[in-house]
C-alpha cells in the first residue's frame, strides 16, 4: 500500500473550516483514500473514502487532486468535539491485510 | 454502529500469567485485526485474520498468539504476560471488499503487574 505523510498537529478555532493534508504520492490507480478519527481513548472512527471524485458526507468533505497525489479532509464547522486524531491510509480493494495506520494528525480545535 | 464487541474492557492481571482477549462480531466480515495503542504511539498491528483459520502476523506480534475458529470471533492471547504488554488493545473488522471501510471495537485496557 502506498505511503501517506500528514502534518503531525494542527489547531483550528471553533466554527471555523478545518483543512487537514494528506500526501500520498506513490498511490495507484486502485488505490483508495480513506480517512479515520481517534478521539481520545475511543476506538477509531471511520470518516469518509473517495478513489477519483470529491465525496461529502455529513460529517466531511474529502478533496483529491486530479493526479491523486494529495488530498485534503475538511471539516466544515469544527466543534470542541470534533478534537481528535486524524488517519489518512491509502488502500487497494484487494488489499485489506496488513491495515496498518500512521501517526495521523493531531487535531485541536479551540473556543 | 458496527456489531463488534471486546471482551473484556478492563483487565488487570500479574506477570507471567495467560490472558486472552475476545473480539466478537456480528456483521459476518471476512477480515479481522488485533492492534495495540501505547502512549505516544499510533495504533500497531499485531495480528490479523483473513478467514477462518488464516491468521497472519502484524509488525508486533511477539509475544501474541491468535485463533479465529469461527467467523465471528478472534481471540488474542499473551501466553505469559509482561508489563510492557500494558496497553490499550483494539480490534477491528473489515469485509475487504472495494471501497469498504474497517470498524473497531472499544478497545480492551490491559494492566500487567
Amino acid at each position: 500500500d502506498a505511503k501517506t505523510t500528514q502534518p503531525p498537529s494542527m489547531d483550528c478555532a471553533e466554527g471555523r473550516a478545518a483543512n487537514l493534508p494528506c500526501n500520498h504520492s506513490t498511490i495507484s490507480g486502485n488505490e483508495y483514500v480513506y480517512w479515520y478519527r481517534q478521539i481520545h481513548s475511543q476506538g477509531p472512527q471511520y470518516i469518509i473514502h473517495g478513489l477519483k471524485n470529491n465525496e461529502t458526507n455529513e460529517m466531511a468533505s474529502l478533496i483529491i487532486t486530479e493526479d491523486r497525489k494529495s488530498s485534503t479532509l475538511i471539516l466544515p464547522h469544527a466543534t470542541l468535539r470534533d478534537t481528535a486524531v486524524y488517519y489518512c491510509i491509502v488502500r487497494a480493494h484487494d488489499s485489506w491485510g496488513k491495515l496498518q495506520f500512521g501517526a495521523g494528525t493531531q487535531v485541536v480545535v479551540t473556543p | 454502529d458496527a456489531g463488534i464487541t471486546q471482551s473484556p474492557r478492563h483487565k488487570v492481571t500479574e506477570t507471567g500469567t495467560p490472558v486472552t482477549l475476545r473480539c466478537h462480531q456480528t456483521e459476518n466480515h471476512r477480515y479481522m485485526y488485533w492492534y495495540r495503542q501505547d502512549p505516544g504511539h499510533g495504533l500497531r498491528l499485531i495480528h490479523y485474520s483473513y478467514g477462518v483459520k488464516d491468521t497472519d502476523k502484524g509488525e508486533v506480534s511477539d509475544g501474541y498468539s491468535v485463533s479465529r475458529s469461527k467467523t465471528e470471533d478472534f481471540l488474542l492471547t499473551l501466553e505469559s504476560a509482561t508489563s510492557s504488554q500494558t496497553s490499550v488493545y483494539f480490534c477491528a473488522i473489515s469485509d475487504g471488499g472495494g471501497g469498504t471501510e474497517a470498524f473497531f471495537g472499544q478497545g480492551t485496557r490491559l494492566t500487567v503487574v
